[in-house]
């Protein structure tokens, strides 16, 4: 299966600013996924990112909050814009399954102050 | 609408006492149903995926099972670093998955 590095692992952000987070995966990979764990809850899928064409975004979730950019076949970036406390969360990204399962990185763990 | 919904929120368990955990799902086309262990700080670390009613998988002290409304993870003889949160998922008409809220469980030593 995929393995998936996720960038940074956690960060503390003044509110108003922006993060990006970085996913590179160690082979090729069609379809690569944006999540969000907020606290005490399970994961919501953000959006669909594929190599080449736009984003596609879930219900509640729009382009301008969260730009997804897919330059190649390994490497997706998710920009969290004009951050709130609200965005304070986990955010995962995953891949299609290569075997048997969707894989996930290790998460970026963001705190909004 | 597709839902997920799993049960109990918490489990404390004493070592050695099996039990099993409940996943039950509301969706139309199931294209398979995924369970995921999450360690706290980290991401979900892949389990199991069942595709269709009857069938099981085993993995060391873990066993699922699927019906056509829900699934169990059976925990045979639990050990405490079996201790995390076990996330059900489906799978239907999109590549996407849909998650429950998890089981948090605690093996006591």
């Amino acid at each position: 299966s995929a393995v998936i590095s996720q960038k940074p692992s956690r960060d503390i952000c003044q509110r108003g600013t922006s993060l990006t987070i970085q996913c590179q995966v160690d082979s090729q990979v069609t379809m690569m996924f944006w999540y969000r764990q907020q606290p005490g809850q399970s994961l919501t899928l953000i959006a669909t990112a594929n190599q080449g064409s736009e984003a596609t975004y879930e219900s509640g979730f729009v382009i301008d909050k969260f730009p997804i950019s897919r330059p190649n076949l390994t490497f997706s970036t998710l920009t969290v814009s004009n951050m709130s406390p609200e965005d304070s969360s986990i955010y995962l990204c995953s891949v299609a399954p290569t075997g048997d399962g969707y894989t996930f990185g290790s998460g970026t763990r963001l705190t909004v102050v | 609408e597709d839902q997920v919904t799993q049960s109990p929120e918490a489990l404390r368990l004493q070592e050695g006492e099996s039990s099993s955990l409940n996943c039950s799902y509301t969706v139309s086309g199931l294209r398979g149903l995924f369970w995921y262990r999450q360690d706290p700080g980290k991401g979900p670390e892949f389990l199991f995926t069942l595709y269709s009613a009857g069938e099981e998988k085993e993995k060391e002290r873990l066993k699922a099972t699927l019906t056509k409304k829900e699934s169990f993870l059976h925990i045979t003889a639990p050990k405490p670093e079996d201790s995390a949160t076990y996330l059900c998922a489906v799978q239907a008409g999109a590549n996407n998955l849909f998650f429950g809220t998890g089981t948090r469980l605690t093996v006591i030593p």
